[in-house]
């Protein structure tokens, strides 16, 4: 079956600690993308990739890292700096052409203690 | 600025009675228009989208779209709403030269009564 894949579905973590988030997909999409979700705020952009090797910057990108190294994956770290980590995360991911439809994953609920 | 408003943060129909979700947005042409539907606690999926052609438009789980250019409006219906289209409702554009990226409006939260 062809999907997006982010594990795990929930994930503690105490202050201070470096947390990574998985995202994987085998659509053979060329852009994905980090949301994140929180009550009444709608989606908010933090990375998006529309290629191997190169990424940007979106709406809330500050206290967070990406990497794309392979097509399918692009993990999300929420680091330390973040000041505010507990949330709902969402990765999605499309083929890079206008008007494609993105396609999201299960999503992952970070809780920092 | 490009911006998505979807007036109504949460609505609560009787099952079996018609439904309407307003979204308006703010765009110079016409964008690609999108509605996505959210269970709680899951990932988003695609109800339906347009950008040229009939106005109005079909989409999954019974649901349709109108497009009112005069507007700038994509409303989202359905004729008969079930207990399981209980979810959050969100709407999204696309212009051209966003660098692929959608603007979302903050979502439209459905309570279905039995």
């Amino acid at each position: 079956d062809g999907g997006i894949t982010q594990s795990p579905k929930y994930l503690f973590r105490k202050e201070g600690q470096n947390v990574t988030l998985s995202c994987e997909q085998n659509l053979n999409h060329d852009a994905m993308y980090w949301y994140r979700q929180d009550p009444g705020q709608g989606l908010r952009l933090i990375y998006y990739s529309q290629i191997v090797n190169d990424f940007q910057k979106g709406d809330i990108a500050e206290g967070y890292s990406v990497s794309r190294e392979k097509k399918e994956s692009f993990p999300l770290t929420v680091t330390s700096a973040q000041k505010n980590p507990t949330a709902f995360y969402l990765c999605a991911s499309r083929m890079d052409r206008y008007g494609d439809t993105q396609y999201f994953g299960p999503g992952t609920r970070l809780t920092v203690l | 600025a490009q911006s998505v408003t979807q007036p109504d943060i949460h609505i609560t129909v009787s099952e079996g009675a018609s439904l309407e979700l307003r979204c308006n947005y703010s765009y110079g042409a016409t964008p690609y228009l999108f509605w996505y539907v959210q269970s709680p606690g899951q990932g988003l999926q695609l109800l339906l989208k347009y950008f040229s052609g009939d106005t109005l438009v079909q989409g999954i789980k019974g649901f349709e779209a109108e497009f009112k250019r005069s507007q700038s409006s994509f409303n989202l219906r359905k004729p008969s709403v079930h207990w399981s289209d209980a979810a959050e409702y969100f709407c999204a554009v696309e212009g051209a030269g966003n660098n692929r990226k959608l603007i979302w409006g903050l979502g439209t939260s459905l309570a279905v009564n039995p």
